[in-house]
């Protein structure tokens, strides 16, 4: 069955200073993957996805995301965080016994410090 | 461009009471719409999906029923609640098309049962 890990419950980082969000998949054919995030209150919204070509993807807000088959991994990014950065991060897959349903994994709160 | 609306905001409802949350999507036609409820600390929960007028899958057993009576239309229901249907419910549609599996979600409805 198609599952999305999020190893990291809670990440703090310093504003300016880089981030990595991990996010590993099972999926038995080449994925659709994205991520998305959460404001407290708030609706999800995409800030990138992957479906196929080129491995390294962009997104909004200064995102991007390296899909690594070999890995089953599908990590975000941004070189430098702001404070309204701070959030909480899901990544998913399209795929499951829904049809065209995601799968999320259980989230990343982001905290980011001065 | 597309737009998608939940209503209401904020419910508190007695244990027993009946339920109605909305969404409606503007902009596009033949969405596929899909009811989460998020509970914190565990992620996105899929409740139902629809891909056209009518047409209801449930994903898990439970107190709650969907039902969609126009195609841009998705309402969510309960005849007695209970305590632990209490959660933040969020409707998503996606553009119902091969290949095109990115969802994108409503503001949510925070639901308090009490």
């Amino acid at each position: 069955a198609q599952s999305v890990t999020q190893p990291d419950i809670h990440i703090t980082v310093s504003e300016g200073a880089s981030l990595e969000l991990r996010c590993n998949y099972s999926y038995g054919a080449t994925p659709y993957l994205f991520w998305y995030v959460q404001s407290p209150g708030q609706g999800l919204q995409l800030l990138l996805k992957y479906f196929s070509g080129d491995t390294l993807v962009q997104g909004i807000k200064g995102f991007e995301a390296e899909f690594k088959r070999s890995q089953s991994s599908f990590n975000l990014r941004k070189p430098s965080v702001h404070w309204s950065d701070a959030a909480e991060y899901f990544c998913a897959v399209a795929g499951g016994q829904a049809g065209t349903a995601l799968i999320f994994g259980k989230g990343t709160t982001l905290s980011v410090s001065s | 461009s597309q737009t998608i609306h939940q209503w209401p905001a904020t419910l508190v409802q007695p244990v027993g009471s009946p339920l109605s949350l909305e969404c409606t999507v503007e902009g596009t036609s033949n969405p596929n719409l899909y009811w989460y409820r998020q509970a914190a600390g565990r992620g996105l929960q899929l409740l139902f999906y629809s891909v056209g007028i009518g047409q209801i899958s449930s994903e898990v057993p439970q107190n709650l029923s969907a039902s969609r009576p126009q195609d841009r239309q998705f309402i969510l229901s309960s005849k007695k609640l209970l305590l632990s249907d209490s959660g933040f419910y969020l409707c998503a549609w996606s553009p119902g098309l091969a290949g095109r599996y990115e969802q994108f979600f409503g503001p949510g409805t925070r639901l308090t049962v009490l």
